[in-house]
């Protein structure tokens, strides 16, 4: 079980907006930047969004992240076929003194 | 460019050990905290620890699963990150992933393509 929660599963057809969540706890997300990665099928993570709601140079702006106490969301507009991916989240735990990681989340693109 | 390539993976049996090293380029090695990050064949993402830098003593952490099993070093003038593994289980059958964490935060920016072990007698 993943200390972050995330759900399994989301889909959107081309041009929609889709929202992932992921829930933590004081220990990580209350209390600690939230992250989130995108894995491309067969490849490594890429950093996705950094510090809650931050974007790295190269990253789309239809990519959008949140956090709201204990919670944390990434948003996709315009969704696109090439976004199909497993999204997950992070946050560093402080009781773990480590980083935890959400299950993940497979976006399909309908 | 920021590269990090990971090696030393492969077969090896339940108990036996396994080092894995992860090449860095394109950026200040010495500056950085690295990470070494899990994925199991079909499973999510899993952190196993981290070394921070000269600044800062070269600490380490470790992921509760790996606790005195594992242990994380590297080499700032070979600019090389490495993971010792002993004790290994069939449970640590994993993609091993080398990341460099960002200077502002500490957080993994780099990712390298990772390396497989699996543990199978």
């Amino acid at each position: 079980q993943s200390v972050l929660t995330q759900p399994p599963s989301a889909s959107g057809t081309p041009g929609q907006r889709v929202t992932i969540s992921c829930s933590g706890s004081s220990s990580n997300i209350g209390n600690n930047y939230v992250y989130w990665y995108q894995q491309l099928p067969g490849t490594a993570p890429k950093l996705l969004i950094y510090r809650n709601n931050q974007r790295p140079s190269g990253v789309p702006d239809r990519f959008s992240g949140s956090k709201s106490g204990t919670s944390a969301s990434l948003a996709i507009s315009g969704l696109r076929s090439e976004d199909e991916a497993d999204y997950y989240c992070a946050a560093w735990d402080d009781s773990l003194s480590g980083w935890v990681f959400g299950g993940g989340t497979k976006l399909t693109v309908l | 460019e920021v590269q990090l390539v990971e090696s030393g993976g492969g077969l090896v049996q339940p108990g036996g050990s396994l080092r894995l090293s992860c090449a860095a380029s394109g950026f200040t090695f010495s500056d950085h905290y690295m990470d070494w990050v899990r994925q199991a064949p079909g499973k999510g993402l899993e952190w196993v620890g981290r070394t921070r830098n000269k600044a800062n003593s070269y600490t380490t952490e470790y992921a509760a699963s790996v606790k005195g099993r594992f242990t994380i070093s590297r080499d700032d003038s070979k600019n090389s990150l490495y993971l010792q593994m002993n004790s290994l289980k069939t449970e640590d059958t994993a993609v091993y992933y080398c990341t460099r964490d960002a200077r502002s935060g500490s957080y993994p920016d780099y990712w390298g393509q990772g390396t497989l072990v699996t543990v199978s007698s």
